[in-house]
């Protein structure tokens, strides 16, 4: 029962550089979704894929683009690092929308 | 931005006694979800809540959803070393739930 993996755990990256973060549910769950969490200021939603084959953005979208790649896996990708993007990234998933969400254990990105 | 409001934002509290974080909103919510974060963890999910006025236990913890389903409450009796964290509520925005800020709890043994 691995539930939702996210890798890698640890990313430094220097500003203008691109990495993709992935994310990988075996819980057969529909929807799966991207946050940022940064100190004082909650989780915030990027990106979110309701079911296979769709993507919407979130609260902060710039600057990321996501690929829902098939039902289990949903990556998430910065083109070009900024120091702004400095955050612990969770991916979640959930049976179907407004249900309980599984979360990763997260990737701390510190961009320089 | 957050369609959820918590106060308070933090809580100090001795083990032993009572904890009680709230949950807003300004509009009426389908559904209101509760989640704990332990430091340096991930946010697990603990409950949702759909019904006008529901009252849920687990344990220490009971969660209320207001009448109105506008406002919600986690409260912890008897806390102890092992409730420290910072929980969040979550309320549906179109497909999607959004976190409050949270409440991050620390308890003195």
């Amino acid at each position: 029962n691995a539930g939702v993996t996210q890798t890698p755990k640890f990313q430094v990256l220097k500003t203008g550089q691109s990495m993709t973060l992935q994310c990988a549910q075996d819980m057969n769950h529909n929807s799966m979704y991207w946050y940022r969490q940064d100190p004082g200021m909650g989780l915030r939603l990027i990106y979110y894929s309701a079911s296979e084959g769709t993507t919407d953005k979130g609260e902060v979208p710039n600057g990321y683009n996501v690929s829902r790649l098939n039902k289990r896996e949903f990556s998430l990708r910065l083109e070009s690092a900024a120091p702004s993007q400095t955050s612990v990234y969770f991916c979640a998933s959930s049976e179907r929308i407004n249900y309980g969400y599984t979360f990763g254990s997260g990737t701390r990105l510190t961009v320089v | 931005g957050q369609q959820v409001m918590q106060i308070p934002q933090y809580q100090h509290v001795q083990e032993g006694e009572d904890f009680t974080t709230y949950c807003n909103s300004s509009t009426t919510l389908s559904n209101i979800q509760w989640y704990k974060q332990r430091p340096g963890g991930h946010p697990v999910f603990l409950i949702q809540l759909v019904k006008s006025g529901e009252v849920k236990k687990q344990k220490r913890l009971t969660f209320q959803f207001g009448e109105a389903k506008k406002n919600s409450s986690l409260h912890i009796t008897a806390t102890q070393t092992t409730d420290v964290g910072t929980y969040f509520c979550a309320g549906p925005y179109r497909d999607d739930m959004r976190f409050g800020a949270g409440t991050r709890l620390t308890v003195k043994p």
